[in-house]
């Protein structure tokens, strides 16, 4: 499996205000995602990282609230923009290795905006 | 992907088998069934996928019905450790997890 680590792992911040989240893997992996936890809820996927390119976002969210960036095949961030308590939730980065294909999760990070 | 239904909690005794229900009986040919859990405040953990055999690693054993319409994953020796929300996804050829509310299962001491 691929060691996945996010920084920071949690932050509370206000609204209006942009946090970036860093996702740092180990090992070569082909695709790179951001899922969000809200809470009490079960994970929802954002966005695929592609490397060099814009990333594919899922219905329901948009590139100028959740600029992604890969500029390598290990590391990804995402920022999360003007912030709200709307906003308020884990975000995980998830992988899938070149390894076996299978697909891991970082530890999250933790974000209240108030 | 097709979906999938899970109790909403189990309760399972420490040292006992904890056996999880998944049923999914809109599953596809080529749809894979994965479970992974997550246990509070970290990021899911996979456990075990499988296609039409029963399949079985190091953490559990997942048994999947003939006509693949139905699952169980089985943990062999339930510890307080393994309290956590287990999640049983039917996966197709695309990359996409889609994650429903899960199983959350309880092991008491």
């Amino acid at each position: 499996s691929a060691v996945i680590s996010q920084k920071p792992s949690r932050d509370i911040c206000q609204r209006g205000t942009s946090l970036t989240i860093q996702c740092q893997v180990d090992s070569q992996v082909t695709m790179m995602f951001w899922y969000r936890q809200q809470p009490g809820q079960s994970l929802t996927l954002i966005a695929t990282a592609n490397q060099g390119s814009e990333a594919t976002y899922e219905s329901g969210f948009v590139i100028d609230k959740f600029p992604i960036s890969r500029p390598n095949l290990t590391f990804s961030t995402l920022t999360v923009s003007n912030m709200s308590p709307e906003d308020s939730s884990i975000y995980l980065c998830s992988v899938i290795t070149v390894e076996n294909y299978e697909q891991y999760f970082g530890p999250g990070t933790r974000l209240t905006v108030t | 992907d097709a979906k999938t239904t899970q109790p909403p909690s189990m309760d399972c005794a420490e040292g006992r088998a904890a056996n999880l229900p998944c049923n999914h009986s809109t599953i596809s040919g080529n749809e894979y069934v994965y479970w992974y859990r997550q246990i509070h405040s970290q990021g899911p953990q996979y456990i075990i996928h499988g296609l039409k055999n029963n399949e079985t690693n190091e953490m559990a054993s997942l048994i999947i019905t003939e006509d693949r319409k139905s699952s169980t994953l089985i943990l062999p020796h339930a510890t307080l450790r393994d309290t956590a929300v287990y999640y049983c996804i039917v996966k197709g050829s695309n990359y996409k997890l889609t994650f429903g509310k899960g199983t959350l299962l309880t092991v008491n001491p």
